[in-house]
């Protein structure tokens, strides 16, 4: 297993417009996290899966950001109607849900540009 | 809420020589996680260490470890021996134990220089 991927790893677009984001988890993960990382400052909690559940989601996550899990594996983030202020790296991190050996690895990230 | 706080935005160092990065944290609860995190440039973040809460010993990995003072809520972490690849963005994160979500810092940029 090569960890965490996330695709595409950049992204430039016109303000108004959809886009979506893919990330596939280590395989035998089954939780699977979200973050948002502006410039100089650290990632942010935008929303987590359990297999296909969201358990939950950050008052970051506007009503024009939607995440899915459809078969617990990979998840999509899809952001409607963009707006300059969505530019920022996309983190997705997974992790094995064990509490003994907590971690959350986290992918290479998207970054968005809305131009 | 949680938060944490690195009050650190840039430190160096020289390459053999020993660093200790900062980072305290607000929290209620007695149940928790914290991290630290390294994040290269352009590079994708790894964990450097963990600490649990209920644990009284600190953690350590090879030149990685951590003074955990729980009661000052405080968690830094010091590099030994610091090599050239240990430059890099540290970020502290802080996990109520459960909540499933970092709570990160706004981390502190480490130079190491030769």
């Amino acid at each position: 297993d090569t960890g965490v991927s996330q695709d595409p790893r950049h992204k430039i677009t016109k303000r108004g417009q959809n886009v979506t984001f893919r990330c596939d988890p280590i395989s035998e993960h089954n939780r699977l996290y979200w973050y948002r990382q502006t410039l100089g400052q650290g990632p942010e909690f935008l929303t987590y899966f359990q297999n296909e559940a969201q358990l939950e989601k950050s008052r970051l996550l506007s009503d024009r950001f939607s995440a899915e899990r459809p078969k617990g594996s990979f998840s999509t983030l899809e952001i409607q109607r963009t707006e300059q202020g969505d530019s920022a790296m996309y983190l997705c991190a997974s992790s094995s849900g064990h509490r003994v050996v907590y971690e959350q690895y986290f992918g290479p990230g998207t970054r968005l540009t809305v131009t | 809420a949680q938060t944490v706080t690195q009050s650190q935005p840039e430190m160096s160092v020289q390459e053999a020589e020993t660093v200790t990065l900062s980072c305290t944290y607000d929290t209620s609860e007695s149940d928790y996680y914290l991290f630290w995190y390294k994040q290269p440039p352009s590079r994708q973040m790894i964990l450097v260490i963990r600490q649990e809460a209920y644990k009284q010993q600190n953690a350590t990995e090879n030149r990685f470890s951590v003074n955990f003072q729980k009661a000052a809520k405080s968690f830094s972490l010091k590099i030994s021996d610091s090599q050239l690849g240990d430059a890099a963005m540290y970020f502290c994160a802080f996990d109520q134990g459960g909540s499933e979500k970092l709570v990160f810092g706004k981390g502190t940029k480490l130079t190491v220089n030769p």
